[in-house]
């Protein structure tokens, strides 16, 4: 069975404190991980698409890299406007097949 | 430009009751999807439509039914309402499948 765990559960950072987000997984085959975010009270919105190992992306203060077990969302320099919640989702085999792990709370304070 | 738009945002409903949950989407996607967002469980996929006139079941399908108007529309339509589905109701859409998603702003549904 896929498998996705996200951590930390929640992050609270202060605003230009650099971190790391994490994304582990356990799949058969993977297609693709994304990222999205999502704001209270709003559906997740998309980020990046990772495809293989070694790949990265990003996106102005963000970068996401994968491995062949795990993905990174690094947060560089963040600001207020950055917390939300991160979710990522696996995409394997099957056509509908996109696992999601239950997201980090992260949160930038002044 | 709307993209998914979900409705109703806010439903409270008593046990046994029904209700249908409305999704339209205006990028032209092919597949469409429900998911349900419950605290602690992540996003769990309920039904999904990978083209017009075709749908399957995801993970948690009990209780749900669901129809595909059309290529913008697919409702998720709750016949007898239980206490176990109070939770947030996404729908999304996508052109291929390993495309990204597009999520509605959801839907809070309690059921007392």
């Amino acid at each position: 069975e896929d498998q996705v765990t996200q951590s930390p559960e929640a992050l609270r950072l202060q605003e230009g404190e650099s971190s790391s987000l994490n994304c582990s997984y356990t799949v058969s085959g993977l297609r693709g991980l994304f990222w999205y975010r999502q704001d209270p009270g709003k559906g997740p919105e998309f980020l990046f698409t990772l495809y293989s190992a070694g790949e990265e992306k990003e996106k102005e203060r963000l970068k996401a890299t994968l491995t062949k077990k795990e993905s990174f969302l690094h947060i560089t320099a963040p600001k207020p406007e950055d917390s939300a919640t991160y979710l990522c989702a696996v995409h394997t085999g099957t056509a509908s097949k996109l696992t999601f792990g239950t997201g980090t709370r992260l949160q930038v304070t002044l | 430009n709307a993209g998914v738009t979900q409705t109703p945002k806010f439903q409270v409903l008593k046990t046994g009751q029904s209700m249908t949950l409305q999704c339209a989407q205006d990028m032209n996607h092919n597949s469409m999807y429900w998911y349900r967002q419950d605290p602690g469980m992540g996003l769990r996929l309920i039904y999904y439509s990978a083209s017009e006139g075709t749908t399957d079941k995801g993970e948690v399908p009990n209780g749900y039914n669901v129809s595909r108007l059309n290529k913008r529309e697919f409702s998720l339509r709750l016949e007898s309402a239980a206490p176990s589905q109070t939770s947030v109701y996404f729908c999304a859409s996508r052109q291929g499948t390993n495309e990204k998603l597009f999520f509605g702003s959801g839907t809070q549904l309690s059921v007392l």
